[in-house]
């Protein structure tokens, strides 16, 4: 079956410093990568779409400049916490969709990231 | 508004009990989709299952088991002779054809099973 890769699992940064998150589609080209993010104990909050070769779109409320996008070919995109700052600690998933799947097939997920900013 | 509500927040149960989580959905599109995803401590999501508003047949896949009421625009889960391995959070997600891709999640419900 499909497969996601996000890496790294885990990072722990310190307060000032930029840290990026890959998400690799394995076995099927990704057009489209979402980005979630999880406070503990709470849901997925999508904070973005992005489109292999156009720029991300971003969910109300989510800064684009502090999270970068870059959805650079159909099987990577990544994601860049800029200045990351104690209150971006958080577990990020991203997820793709595939082009052998139609609109209606699950989302496919990465193992996540847990992001510790000191 | 939340398209996805599930009630349950916490739920526990001791072993071998049969357990049903709740979800309830909204939405305008005659064409839908519904999602169970599980969370494990260790963060990943397990997708579970997909149905479409097409097909209101329910399904039983060994434990597991999901009731579909559009009536009531209800998505259930039920696991029957609930084990330790159980114990996850689940989500219930619903995507809508009018707005392709995107995924709106419940707020979780986290199952505790006792040994």
């Amino acid at each position: 079956g499909a497969v996601v890769s996000q890496h790294p699992s885990w990072v722990i940064c310190k307060s000032g410093t930029s840290v990026k998150i890959e998400c690799r589609s394995l076995d099927f080209q990704a057009t489209t990568m979402f980005w979630y993010r999880q406070f503990p104990k709470q849901s997925l909050m999508l904070m973005a779409t992005s489109n292999e070769g156009s720029k991300a779109t971003y969910e109300q409320g989510v800064e684009k400049d502090k999270f970068l996008i870059n959805h650079a070919s159909l099987t990577l995109s990544t994601l860049t916490v800029t200045s990351a700052h104690p209150e971006d600690s958080s577990f990020y998933i991203c997820s793709a969709w595939g082009m052998r799947g139609s609109y209606n097939s699950p989302l496919h997920f990465g193992n996540g990231t847990r992001l510790t900013v000191t | 508004a939340q398209k996805v509500t599930q009630a349950q927040t916490e739920i526990s149960v001791v072993e071998k009990e049969d357990v049903t989580l709740d979800c309830v959905y909204e939405t305008r599109d005659t064409t839908y989709y519904l999602f169970w995803y599980k969370q494990p401590p260790s963060g990943e999501l397990v997708f579970l299952i997909r149905r479409n508003s097409f097909d209101e047949q329910n399904e039983i896949s060994g434990r597991y088991s999901w009731n579909f009421q559009k009536s009531t625009s209800s998505f259930n889960f039920t696991i029957t002779a609930s084990q330790v391995v159980d114990s996850a959070v689940y989500f219930c997600a619903l995507s809508e054809a009018r707005t392709g891709n995107q995924f709106y999640f419940g707020t979780g419900t986290s199952l505790t099973v006792i040994p």
